[in-house]
């Protein structure tokens, strides 16, 4: 069974850091593409960050380039989000995604989504 | 950046009904398109990628639609389920990946 078990988030002060972590299990971690997607509060969906199931490509939201940085540990099947410099317009809910497509290589994806974790509240007020 | 837009904002069925959902592109993305459902204080769940395919474990009561910047999603009869907000997103060219505003099926 798939899972993605987040942690990190919790209530940081305008310009403070914060570090997001999705643990995946039940497949091949390195196989496939990861991302971040976000939800501000009563608000839609928004893509923050992919990064390729080798680590070799990153993509960013231009919201966010700059300022978060997507990293991944095949070895320990983690995923992470190091957000620097946050604002209030970065309140949300973040979930870590898995991309659908399979690559042995860890260089192909698709850029849809078909397990998510159960999000993880970051709040960023003084 | 290509722009999703979807209508209604909000859909109102009966259980047992038929929804139609509509989601625009502004330029096409030819098939790459996924939609997902998201209930309250869930994260969203993958039902149609590919604008037709069904997501492993989805009923087929769920049907999508569509090609270049023109795409539906059809559920036959609403379960109670289904009451939720659905979410278009095109994956064809990005980054950025985008995603429509949502719209919000509830009970009649």
């Amino acid at each position: 069974e798939v899972q993605l078990l987040e942690s990190g988030g919790g209530l940081v002060q305008p310009g403070g850091s914060l570090r997001l972590s999705c643990a995946g299990s039940g497949f091949t971690f390195s196989s496939y593409a990861m991302a971040w997607v976000r939800q501000a509060p009563g608000k839609g969906l928004e893509w923050v960050s992919t990064i390729s199931g080798n680590g070799g490509s990153r993509y960013y939201a231009d919201s966010v380039k700059g300022r978060f940085t997507i990293s991944r540990d095949n070895s320990k099947n983690t995923l992470y989000l190091q957000m620097n410099s946050l604002r209030a317009d970065d309140t949300a809910v973040y979930y870590c995604a898995k991309d659908l497509h399979y690559d042995s290589s860890g260089y192909y994806y698709e850029g849809c989504f078909d397990y998510w974790g159960q999000g993880n509240l970051v709040t960023v007020s003084s | 950046e290509i722009v999703m837009t979807q209508s209604p904002a909000t859909l109102s069925v009966s259980p047992g009904e038929r929804a139609t959902l509509s989601c625009r592109a502004s330029q096409s993305v030819s098939t790459k398109l996924a939609w997902y459902r998201q209930k309250p204080g869930q994260a969203p769940r993958l039902l149609i990628y590919g604008a037709s395919t069904r997501a492993t474990g989805i009923p087929a009561r769920f049907g999508g639609s569509g090609s270049g910047t023109e795409f539906t999603l059809t559920i036959s009869s609403l379960q109670s389920e289904d009451f939720a907000v659905y979410y278009c997103q095109q994956y064809y060219n990005w980054p950025p990946l985008t995603f429509g505003g949502g719209t919000k099926v509830e009970i009649k």
